[in-house]
Formats: C-alpha cells, structure tokens, sequence
C-alpha cells in the first residue's frame, strides 16, 4: 500500500541537541506537511511545501528548519532542541486539487522527548 | 480568520449508545470541512470531509456529519457506539488555501 512512513517512532534526546525526524512517502503526492501535536491544543503546522523547490513556514516555524530532498522525502530539523519542543511530530500529504478541499494523509507519527 | 471549537475533550458513551461530537468553525467564507479520527499509537485519518455538495455526509465506520451554515456547526454523530470507535476526534476546517485549522480535539470512551 502507498503510504507515510515516519523515523524513527520515537526519541529522547537531550537539551541543545540536533536532531532531524524524517519523512517518506510512496503515495506520489507534490504537498507534504509538518505539524506538532500537544494535549489541549490539537495540531499545529510548522512547515509546509507544495513541491521540492516550494517551502514555506506555518504558524509555529520558530526552532525548526527543513529539507525537501525529494518529492518523496521531507525532514524536519530542531537545531538546538529545547524540553518545550517535546511533543508528537506529524508528516502529511495531500494532492493538489481544488484549493483546501483535498484531505491529508497522515503518517505514524514520532514522539519526541526533550530532557 | 478561520477556527475550530471541539465542545467537550473527553466524551464517555456506553456500547450501542448514540455518539454526538460537537464542531463549531468560525470562517468569513463557505468553509471545507473535515472530521479525522486517530487511534492509540497512529496517525489521524479521515472519516468524511464536507466540501458544499450534500449537507448531510457520510463517512467511513457509519459516522456522518450534517452541516449547518446557520449554527456554524459540524457535529458528528454515529446510532450506535460500538468498543472499537474507542479513539480521538478532530474536527478540522479549511477556507481555500493552504491552511487546514484543527480543533483541539475529542476523546471519546466508550463502555461496555
């Protein structure tokens, strides 16, 4: 089956560490996202891009880079992680369509723990 | 500016009971809207999606969602709760561009 596949699952890591959580996808779609998710506040967006050369910040791009390698690859980096960056980190894709109406797919997602 | 208020974030029905999980959005223009579901240890993945055809849809799992332009609702419902709908919900709306906005999210229980 297509699909979204995230690495690793999960991680601990430690205050002013690089990190970089990856993301695959065999579903052949040009828009891919990144979003955190926190108890109580539902998912946030941190970047997205609608092909390789198309990369845009959301609304919480602070403390966070990425890479789109290739259509099927995009990375999330924390440069120096902090313990407020511990949260459950979502990949998705989406075709394009008409504008806003296409759903994303998700993938397993990576919890990661800053100490 | 667009928004979503999930009423409720945990919800607790017994099995066989009638399921209702409350949306509310706030959009200055006809909003696509979307209901998600994520169970333990997964990714979220869609149960219908809203996009100005038929108020009234119907999802995977025997879920549907009316929408009411009047009440700015996109409530959820289901007849019967069955053990495995057990999950979280998220209600999720978009106005036509890149952005999708998520609720907070609802988690619903259910007893046997």
């Amino acid at each position: 089956d297509a699909d979204v596949t995230q690495t690793p699952r999960n991680r601990i890591t430690k205050t002013g560490k690089r990190i970089m959580l990856e993301c695959s996808q065999t579903k052949g779609h040009d828009r891919m996202y990144w979003y955190r998710q926190d108890p109580g506040l539902g998912l946030r967006l941190i970047y997205y891009s609608f092909d390789v050369k198309d990369i845009n910040k959301g609304e919480i791009s602070d403390g966070y880079s990425v890479s789109r390698q290739a259509q099927a690859k995009f990375s999330l980096s924390l440069e120096s992680a902090i313990p407020n960056q511990t949260a459950l980190y979502f990949c998705a894709t989406s075709v394009p369509g008409l504008a806003g109406a296409t759903e994303q797919f998700f993938g397993p997602g990576t919890r990661l723990t800053v100490l | 500016a667009q928004s979503v208020t999930q009423l409720g974030s945990h919800v607790s029905v017994s099995e066989g009971a009638l399921v209702l999980l409350r949306c509310n959005y706030s959009s200055s223009v006809p909003p696509y809207l979307f209901w998600y579901v994520q169970y333990p240890n997964q990714g979220l993945q869609l149960l219908l999606k809203y996009t100005s055809a038929a108020t009234l849809v119907k999802g995977i799992n025997g879920f549907e969602a009316e929408f009411k332009k009047s009440e700015t609702s996109f409530h959820l419902t289901k007849p019967s709760a069955h053990m495995s709908d057990a999950a979280e919900y998220f209600c999720a709306v978009n106005t036509g561009g890149f952005k999708t906005i998520f609720g907070a999210g609802t988690r619903l229980f259910v007893k046997a």
